[in-house]
């Protein structure tokens, strides 16, 4: 069985500093994805950015990168330069090879104080 | 701009009631989830389908029933609403390969009295 795991339920961050959301997951598949997706209180869920299992680099969108640690199966956001408009749910999702569904964590609220 | 629709942002329903949640794609994915979003839980799969009338149970499926009879749309149908499925509904497609993961639907919240 696979799962996510996001320890964090809330964060503050001061704006215009980084910050760091963790993820673990737990899966015996070779191959995989991860997936970060932000929901402000609108409701949507927005895509942020995704790791695949044997990607050699660690993947970077604009302000966000993961920091992919496989030995330690932890796949953490960081968002750089926070803005007051990150303030947002943020789900750590994985989907394995060959599947199409995602198994998420349960979120961390992340506040942008200014 | 591709989208995925709810049909209803919010909807309030009595116990006992069936209720109908639509959701449209106009992306041509093959794949349609629904999912059910409660705090402290996360996201929890409720079915999905890869095709068109094929269904698949997810994780919490019980109480819960879903129709795909056009590639765009899967509804998701609650037999007789009760108040512990009081919840934010939310959609997704996607494509099948490609390792873009999913585009969801606004959501509707379901309050059940």
């Amino acid at each position: 069985a696979q799962k996510i795991t996001q320890t964090q339920p809330g964060m503050f961050v001061q704006e215009k500093e980084a910050v760091t959301l963790d993820c673990t997951y737990d899966t015996s598949d070779p191959s995989y994805g991860l997936f970060w997706y932000k929901q402000p209180s609108s409701g949507e869920m927005i895509f942020l950015i995704y790791q695949g299992s044997y990607d050699q680099q660690n993947a970077t969108e604009g302000r966000y990168s993961l920091n992919f640690q496989k030995a330690r199966k932890s796949a953490n956001l960081v968002i750089s330069a926070s803005q007051l408009g990150d303030s947002a749910m943020y789900f750590c999702a994985l989907q394995r090879a060959g599947s199409y569904q995602l198994t998420f964590g349960k979120g961390t609220k992340l506040s942008v104080i200014p | 701009d591709v989208k995925v629709t709810q049909s209803s942002r919010y909807l309030v329903k009595r116990t006992g009631e069936k209720v109908f949640l639509e959701c449209v794609q106009d992306m041509d994915h093959e794949n349609m989830f629904w999912y059910r979003q409660d705090p402290g839980l996360g996201l929890r799969l409720i079915y999905f389908s890869y095709d068109v009338k094929m269904k698949e149970k997810g994780d919490i499926p019980e109480g819960y029933s879903v129709s795909r009879e056009k590639k765009e749309r899967f509804s998701l149908i609650l037999e007789s609403a009760s108040t512990n499925q009081t919840s934010m509904y939310l959609c997704a497609s996607s494509w099948t390969g490609g390792n873009y993961g999913y585009t969801f639907g606004s959501g509707t919240r379901l309050t059940v009295v």
